[in-house]
């Protein structure tokens, strides 16, 4: 089993609508969660963290967690064209974050 | 404020010799993370170097090595290169000495093994 799993899509949503991204982890004691936007030919960039069960807003953006379901997902709503990336989980297991395989992310105006 | 710098940008290789890739993180951050990240694959952690040592290593051959240095850069080694080798390799920084911390990335190598 993986440690972190995500769908690698590609997620194909309308502009405007919203999108729904989610991920599972292994790691029950992991304490630190984690979403990366990733451009095509670019490096991640950090776009939200969790550290508690419930919901974070930050703008458009809303990260969930779960514990005692291990997942953790990120809403992203009034999807933008600019939205499209690969939008990578990652938890943090012991000495290091780990990271899933990402989930393409395409936003149709 | 410079982000995290890697160099080279682009780095061709043939098998066998050894490849040098570099690092130096965001003014102020102590620690160092390198992953590899494959065509196709998610992002495979390689190593963690934190005030000069190694924190933690990653399920990869020894032949993958590197060290940080006094002002906190680094490098990573790469030897008796394979074409599996062939990824980007991507370095980032944090604060350092937690994990839960925020890692900020920089641009990557592109490593080509022929």
């Amino acid at each position: 089993q993986k440690e972190v799993e995500q769908n690698s899509g590609p997620l194909s949503v309308p502009e405007g609508a919203i999108a729904s991204l989610n991920c599972t982890y292994s790691d029950r004691v992991s304490q630190s969660f984690f979403w990366y936007r990733q451009y095509s030919g670019k490096s991640p960039e950090l776009i939200m963290s969790i550290y508690s069960n419930g919901d974070k807003e930050d703008g458009r953006f809303t990260a969930q967690l779960n514990k005692a379901s291990q997942y953790v997902s990120l809403l992203i709503r009034d999807s933008q064209p600019s939205d499209s990336a690969t939008y990578l989980c990652a938890v943090n297991e012991g000495n290091k974050l780990v990271f899933g395989a990402g989930t393409i992310l395409r936003v149709k105006s | 404020e410079a982000g995290v710098t890697q160099s080279p940008t682009h780095l061709i290789k043939t098998r066998g010799p050894q490849a040098t890739l570099r690092c130096s993180p965001i003014s102020g951050h102590t620690s160092v993370y390198w992953y590899q990240q494959a065509l196709g694959l998610g992002l495979q952690f390689l190593l963690w170097y934190d005030e000069g040592e190694e924190r933690n290593r990653g399920n990869f051959p020894p032949r993958f090595s590197g060290r940080q240095f006094p002002n906190y850069s680094s490098e990573l080694n790469v030897n008796a290169l394979e074409l599996e080798d062939s990824a980007l390799y991507l370095c980032a920084s944090s604060l350092g000495g937690q994990t839960n911390e925020k890692l900020f990335f920089g641009s990557g190598t592109q490593l080509s093994v022929l």
